[in-house]
């Protein structure tokens, strides 16, 4: 069955850590990736998407992301995490279906 | 345990036609719940969100409608179908703030 899992349900950190959310996927075929977080008490929002070419991305608010093909892996990461970025991460990916992953919930200590 | 369902995964329409899409969810009492599309290669757009029976919000001006006749189940709808309603549209339920969501695993829809 196609899937995304997340490795770590929940992550808590102090401000200006480096941060590393893991994801892999099952599909072995052509995917498209996305990173996903939702702040507290708001929707979700599009953080980075990969789709092909450069398999590091960039994505909003200083994240960025690594597509390991070998590895079936999309791990999300940031050099130093603020109080800000405490909300739940979602990795997706786009294939046959959409499937998101089960979620991380990162929290920022101050 | 919590679980959610949607149905049907795949749907082919013409132009013109109705379409029902319906999700359910167990487990939990009284969730929010959503509707959201993703175009192909695009981000999630949020369409419609409830917080109880009989209650709606629509994000999105468009040729949709949603209703929740029950509290855990939604119904996505619409009475004529457009070629631009083609998309993948997932259901997500949410037991209560800051609990994140959890999706259904989608409806293909292509509109033809």
């Amino acid at each position: 069955a196609q899937s995304v899992s997340q490795h770590n349900h929940h992550v808590i950190l102090s401000e200006a850590a480096s941060l590393e959310l893991g994801c892999n996927y099952s599909y072995g075929g052509t995917v498209n990736l996305f990173w996903y977080v939702q702040y507290p008490g708001q929707h979700l929002q599009l953080l980075l998407k990969y789709f092909s070419g450069d398999p590091l991305v960039k994505g909003i608010k200083g994240f960025e992301a690594e597509f390991i093909k070998s590895k079936f892996s999309f791990n999300l990461r940031k050099p130093s995490v603020q109080w800000s970025d405490t909300a739940e991460y979602f990795c997706a990916r786009e294939g046959q279906n959409f499937v998101f992953g089960p979620g991380t919930r990162l929290s920022v200590l101050p | 345990s919590q679980t959610i369902h949607q149905w049907p995964a795949t749907l082919v329409q013409p132009v013109g036609s109705p379409l029902s899409l319906e999700c359910t969810v167990e487990g939990t009492s009284n969730p929010n719940l959503y509707w959201y599309r993703q175009a192909a290669g695009r981000g999630l757009q949020l369409l419609f969100y409830s917080v109880g029976i009989g209650q709606i919000s629509s994000e999105v001006p468009q040729n949709l409608s949603a209703s929740r006749p029950q509290d855990r189940q939604f119904i996505l709808s619409s009475k004529k179908l457009l070629l631009s309603d083609s998309g993948f549209y997932l259901c997500a339920f949410e037991p209560g703030t800051d609990y994140g969501y959890t999706f259904g695993s989608g409806t293909r829809l292509t509109v033809v």
